[in-house]
Order: C-alpha cells, then structure tokens, then sequence
C-alpha cells in the first residue's frame, strides 16, 4: 500500500481480555514506532523496531504490554488483561531509516476501548 | 530527557501568521527538532524539521536560536484547513534514553 495501515481500526474488548493491534508499515521502511494517544492528550511513545529488534522497550507502560516485528515488515502489539486505562487510540508510524532526522509517516491509528 | 512545552492552544484569523513557540531546555546535542500536524481522527504528519538556524519549505518556517533551547514554527497567512494540534518533537534515537518525546501540543484555531 501507499501509507501505513492499521488494524483494526476500531477495538471494543472487557476488562481483562487480551488485545491485538496490527500495523503494516509502508514497504522498504526499516523503522517502526508505536505510540498511545489518550482522550485530548499528546502522544505518548511506546517502542520503536529497527528491523525485528527493538532495542529499548522502556516505554511500554506496563508488562500487560509487549510488541514484536517479523520479517522487518508487520508489527504487532498486543495487550494482555487489558484495563480500563488502555483505552486509547494506538498510533504506529514508520521511517525509512532509524534515524532521527528521517520522517515519520502515521497510520490512521486503532481506537481501543476497554469496557 | 528532552522536555518540550507549549501553548495549550492559540486563535488567530484567516489570513494571518502564526507562530508557535516550543521550549526544550534540556536538547542535547544531537537532538533535531521536528514538527507535526495533526488533524482530528488522523495520525500526525510531518511539517518540518530543523537543527539549527533557519528551515524553510513551501508549508512552514522554523526558527531555531544559537542555544537551540527553543524553535517557533511560523505558518505564513493561515486557513481554516490549518485548524490542527501541532507538536514539537524533540529527540535522537539510540541515545540511550526514551528516545522520541511528543509534548501535548498546541491547539490552533483558524477563525473566518
């Protein structure tokens, strides 16, 4: 495709389910980001893949949370005994390289909601 | 860790420039500083991004001071399409840190 795609675009689920959330980053995009978005704030970063790898996961908010990259291309993250609080719309982004200076491109995010 | 803060929110008429300023006291030196925009039920687009000095493309300027410890992003003669949260983005990766901080944005509303 010509953007970043994610899926599923919307995500109803109870309390303590478990949750995955997809995205496919435009093709030949080694970077990927996943970021949080709650009701009316900023953008909170989660994890960032450098291929398959993701060096740094600090930023996952807890360790319901965890994401994996296969084949350098589809992430997923997934959410497991989701809470109330992970109610959000989860944005994934990908750059060609990983570098800062390298533009990011968004998808159109995944609005969960967690009854 | 690169903190950025901004106004909440800002109005201002067709027609006009706006600036919006972010302050990042703690840049480090290999941080760039980028700005998105975005628009409700989207994900954010890149505008521009910039080291030092002076940016220029056909969509927005970013200033950038000698001590980098601030940048305005200036929006010559706005429209309402322009009505967005726009962000600062501060930060390098593989630093060693949580590498990428969005602040809350700034809100901008473009009056008729």
């Amino acid at each position: 495709g010509a953007g970043v795609s994610q899926s599923p675009s919307n995500k109803v689920t109870e309390k303590g389910k478990d949750v995955e959330l997809r995205c496919d980053p435009i093709s030949g995009h080694t970077a990927l980001y996943w970021y949080r978005q709650s009701l009316g704030q900023g953008l909170e970063f989660l994890i960032y893949f450098q291929g398959n790898s993701a060096p740094d996961k600090s930023g996952l908010p807890s360790d319901r949370f965890s994401a994996e990259r296969t084949g350098g291309s589809v992430s997923t993250l997934t959410i497991q005994r989701t809470q109330q609080e992970d109610s959000a719309v989860y944005l994934c982004a990908s750059s060609l390289q990983l570098l800062t200076d390298n533009e990011q491109f968004f998808g159109p995010g995944t609005r969960l909601t967690v009854l | 860790l690169a903190k950025t803060t901004q106004p909440i929110s800002m109005d201002s008429y067709e027609g006009q420039e706006v600036n919006i300023t972010c302050s990042h006291n703690n840049i480090a030196t290999n941080d760039y500083i980028t700005w998105y925009q975005q628009f409700p039920s989207q994900g954010p687009r890149f505008i521009i991004q910039g080291y030092k000095t002076k940016v220029t493309n056909e969509v927005a300027s970013l200033f950038i001071p000698a001590d980098r410890k601030s940048s305005t992003l200036s929006l010559p003669r706005v429209s309402l399409s322009d009505t967005a949260v726009y962000y600062c983005l501060v930060g390098a990766l593989n630093s060693g840190n949580t590498p990428l901080v969005f602040g809350k944005g700034t809100r901008l509303s473009v009056i008729a």
